[in-house]
């Protein structure tokens, strides 16, 4: 079946550094990807929709210039979190879809991400 | 604005109880509702829905979904430890939009 991959699986790093999440689609092309955010025992909260080769659409609340996300090619989409603060540890989650059908989503493995 | 609302929160029953977890929704251009169950990591997906009064089986999981009551139902029967989980709820409408989640039922079985 088909799979997404995401890297890194967690990641500490110091306040103010920036970080990047990558989530890949193995075997198939995704023209859409979804950025989710998790805190605990919390369900998915959508950050942003990932479309490929144009600009993300982002969720009300969410700052774009904070989490900065790039659609380049069908397989890849990347999560940058700059200049990271203790408030952006969560856990990160994106999700892949083949064209046209938005029902066979597939879920990268999430990020935990640990902001000192 | 499209929502979708799962109850119980959060569940603690026994080993070897039947379980019930309702998902209710009111969105725009309704096309499936998706099951999932979440444990340490991503979800894995369980049942897709898409037509009324069709029962989707798996082991001991099944659902269900009304669309003229706009819900739907996973049961769990036969419940084991293994069975501790987020289940999720999801819709997804026409178009390639965003699914849109319920909150999650937290289900916790003990031994």
């Amino acid at each position: 079946g088909a799979v997404v991959s995401q890297h890194p699986s967690w990641v500490i790093c110091k306040s103010g550094t920036s970080v990047k999440i990558e989530c890949r689609s193995l075997d198939f092309q995704a023209t859409t990807m979804f950025w989710y955010r998790q805190f605990p025992k919390q369900s998915l909260m959508l950050m942003a929709t990932s479309n490929e080769g144009s600009k993300a659409t982002y969720e009300q609340g969410v700052e774009k210039d904070k989490f900065l996300i790039n659609h380049a090619s069908l397989t890849l989409s990347t999560l940058t979190v700059t200049s990271a603060h203790p408030e952006d540890s969560s856990f990160y989650i994106c999700s892949a879809s083949w064209t046209g059908y938005n029902e066979k989503l597939f879920f990268g493995s999430g990020t935990q991400l640990s902001v000192l | 604005e499209d929502k979708v609302v799962q109850s119980p929160l959060s569940l603690v029953v026994h080993e070897g109880d039947t379980v019930t977890l309702n998902c209710s929704y009111e969105v725009t251009n309704f096309r499936s509702l998706l099951w999932y169950k979440q444990e340490k990591k991503a979800p894995t997906f369980l049942f897709m829905l898409t037509s009324s009064g069709i029962e989707k089986k798996s082991g001991r999981l099944s659902s269900i979904l009304d669309k003229k009551e706009l819900f739907s139902i996973l049961n769990i029967t036969a419940t084991q430890t293994g069975d501790s989980a987020i289940y999720l709820c999801a819709v997804v409408r026409r178009g390639n939009t965003p699914l849109v989640f319920g909150k999650g039922t937290r289900l916790s079985v003990i031994a």
